[in-house]
């Protein structure tokens, strides 16, 4: 079964507003990855937050991490069309070896113009 | 840097045919992988390389075979393919045990579209 379960699946909302995403995970982690993937397309590294952070930025993203209700939240400021994609939050769980990650089944995000 | 490369793109199998994935990156990273990703869904493990000349299996290994050729080339195997291989497949590299923030990224293809008929 996935490690990181993404909260909700789709989300649509209007270019300008914010956008929330949330992924609870099961085991102990490392760090906590959050990933974007245009359609039909790789998948491209957005930030990551280590288990001893709480809260991390990036441009208008904001990632909190709550280790003791194992959930990460990633928010969108500002939304844009072009953010129109589907987000996956992935884990580095302290029982995987090497550097495997775990990856939740997404959110689809649409940003309406 | 071309970063990861894939080829093919897009490939159409018969059930019971083999192919091969290829998979190059350029950037000296240590680890590779293979994923599978099915429609509305995240990504599953295949197989891993976490150093040149290892391989492990990862979430979903059956009916996959992996080599290692080098430090830059990671290639994945369908032996006899099933249509439950239908997905597209990505492959990703990433350097291991680095203790600086970002090493841990892991750096992705633009995926092989498989469909077996």
């Amino acid at each position: 079964s996935q490690q990181g379960e993404e909260d909700p699946q789709a989300l649509s909302i209007q270019e300008g507003e914010n956008a929330t995403m949330n992924c609870s995970y099961k085991t102990s982690i490392n760090n906590l990855q959050w990933y974007r993937q245009n359609s039909g397309r790789g998948l491209v590294h957005l930030i990551l937050i280590r288990s001893n952070e709480r809260e991390k930025h990036s441009g208008r993203l904001r990632v909190t991490l709550d280790t003791s209700k194992k959930s990460s939240s990633l928010l969108i400021t500002a939304s844009r069309a072009a953010d129109t994609a589907s987000y996956f939050c992935a884990t580095d769980a302290v029982m995987n070896a090497g550097n495997m990650l775990t990856f939740g089944g997404g959110t689809r995000l649409m940003v309406k113009p | 840097n071309a970063g990861v490369t894939q080829t093919p793109k897009f490939q159409v199998l018969k059930t019971g045919q083999s192919m091969t994935l290829q998979c190059a990156q350029d950037m000296n990273h240590n680890s590779m992988y293979w994923y599978r990703q099915d429609p509305g869904m995240g990504l599953r493990l295949i197989y891993y390389s976490a150093s040149e000349g290892t391989t492990d299996k990862g979430e979903v290994p059956n009916g996959y075979n992996v080599s290692r050729l080098n430090k830059r080339e990671f290639s994945l195997r369908l032996e006899s393919a099933a249509p439950s291989q239908t997905s597209v497949y990505f492959c990703a590299s990433s350097e291991v045990g680095a203790s600086r923030e970002g090493q841990e990224t892991q750096y992705f293809g633009p995926g092989t579209r498989l469909l077996v008929l």
